[in-house]
């Protein structure tokens, strides 16, 4: 039972556009989210994070935003920098409970 | 700069030797530590969760025997791959938890030939 999933396994955008990564849950339960990016053979990089009280939380080029009756998360990158290609995964948590991830998308900025 | 380090980075070893990889949180205490596993262009597949001072809680499908788990100080835990076979060769990353959010190590390539 996948209960976070990204289904874009890939995207692609130009640089200096923004860049939206989606993810939906089906536990009602989660209370904490959080995006990572993810370089080849390095740990995960925690990049911003939002609690369910929330329905948006912005740091700097990132914004990720929360609809709890949807069930749905997404991460907004603007302007989008080459930098910026790498895997990025969302995470639930309920409570204090243990992670669960998504399976990833594969971001790719093109110059 | 790291708050969770892991180490080693990369390990080689041979098949049916044991191989020991460290979780460090190094500006907080963590009374739970989680330990992951990556396969070639897979998500992260979470093997157990790390308690202080008790049992290591195990995934299911995880076996407990094979991946030993010691969270002996609020701020070390240790996997201990025994008699490592090729097909435990994999991409194994820490992540621990402080009052904010949950940090990663940088992760450890172990290869078994």
């Amino acid at each position: 039972d996948q209960q976070v999933k990204q289904n874009s396994p890939s995207l692609s955008v130009q640089e200096g556009r923004i860049s939206i990564l989606n993810c939906d849950y089906t536990n009602s339960m989660f209370d904490y989210f959080l995006w990572y990016k993810k370089y080849p053979a390095e740990g995960p990089t925690f990049l911003i994070s939002i609690s369910s009280i929330k329905d948006k939380n912005e740091d700097g080029r990132f914004t990720v935003f929360l609809n709890k009756s949807a069930k749905h998360l997404s991460l907004h990158i603007v302007p989008s920098q080459p930098g910026d290609s790498a895997v990025y995964f969302c995470a639930a948590s309920a409570g204090a409970q243990k992670l669960v991830f998504g399976q990833g998308t594969r971001l790719t900025i093109n110059p | 700069g790291a708050v969770v380090s892991q180490h080693p980075s990369w390990v080689i070893c041979k098949s049916g030797t044991s191989v020991k990889i460290e979780c460090r949180s190094l500006d907080f205490q963590a009374t739970t530590m989680f330990w992951y596993r990556q396969f070639p262009k897979q998500s992260l597949m979470l093997m157990a969760t790390s308690n202080e001072g008790s049992k290591a809680t195990y995934e299911q499908g995880v076996e407990k025997d094979k991946f030993l788990i010691n969270h002996a100080s609020l701020t070390l835990s240790t996997l201990t791959v025994t008699s490592a076979h090729p097909e435990d060769s994999s991409f194994y990353i820490c992540s621990a938890r402080d009052p904010n959010t949950i940090y990663f190590g940088e992760g450890s390539w172990l290869t078994v030939v």
